[in-house]
């Protein structure tokens, strides 16, 4: 059975821009979280989407978006880049129905350097 | 102040010792809680899933709850080298159920 597939692995963007990650999650699985990791505040949530719907957000501010597709994929989206978004940016997926109720797969990460 | 608190260490111990991990919270409304382990360059993986107050083993691995005083704990027995890693500890708010993350301890288990 696949695991999680998160791309690109590694992207470097320059403040202002714009950037989109990707998530495959297992098959069958249809919640998909999507968390940011950094040395200073760990691993912090983003938002949580099901059957296409979010479901929950985290305390980011809107520059931070996402989607779900009808085959369960998932995309999320940095507008406006700053240094700060610099992170490692996981995606995990779930078959549990209520969210964090169940055990989390997560991929690997896409590594976003912002200069 | 973080609603989980953990140590984010560095923790180093000879190989075969007890490593005791724990976090603190704040939120008495976590009712789902977990341990995650986290290898170099890779996303974390479940260790142990405890719900409410209470022990739970798996193999060398024990993970205690106590809500009473917002407090769990992981304890790896025997530890090996291959323990080496980030272990995370995380908890799930029953009334909106996000999943909030300690920072994560860091463990090297020495030869």
């Amino acid at each position: 059975k696949a695991g999680v597939t998160q791309t690109p692995r590694y992207l470097i963007k320059t403040r202002g821009q714009q950037v989109t990650l990707s998530c495959s999650p297992i098959s069958g699985h249809r919640s998909v979280s999507w968390y940011q990791q950094t040395p200073g505040q760990g691993l912090q949530f983003l938002f949580e989407y099901f059957s296409e719907t979010q479901r929950n957000k985290g305390n980011f501010p809107g520059r931070f978006s996402g989607r779900q597709f009808s085959n369960s994929r998932s995309e999320m989206n940095v507008s406006t880049l700053e240094l700060g978004d610099s992170a490692l940016y996981l995606c995990a997926s779930s078959s549990a129905r209520i969210q964090g109720t169940g055990e989390l797969f997560f991929g690997e990460g896409s590594r976003l350097t912002v200069l | 102040q973080k609603e989980v608190e953990q140590d984010p260490g560095p923790l180093s111990v000879p190989e075969g010792a007890i490593v005791s991990l724990n976090c603190t919270y704040s939120n008495s409304a976590f009712q789902y809680f977990m341990w995650y382990r986290q290898y170099s360059r890779k996303g974390p993986e479940l260790l142990m899933y405890t719900y409410s107050s209470g022990n739970k083993e798996d193999g060398r691995f024990t993970a205690q709850v106590d809500k009473s005083s917002k407090y769990i704990s992981l304890f790896i027995r025997d530890s090996q080298p291959s323990d080496s890693a980030t272990y995370l500890c995380a908890m799930t708010d029953s009334n909106d159920y996000k999943l909030s993350f300690g920072a994560g301890t860091t463990v090297t288990v020495r030869a």
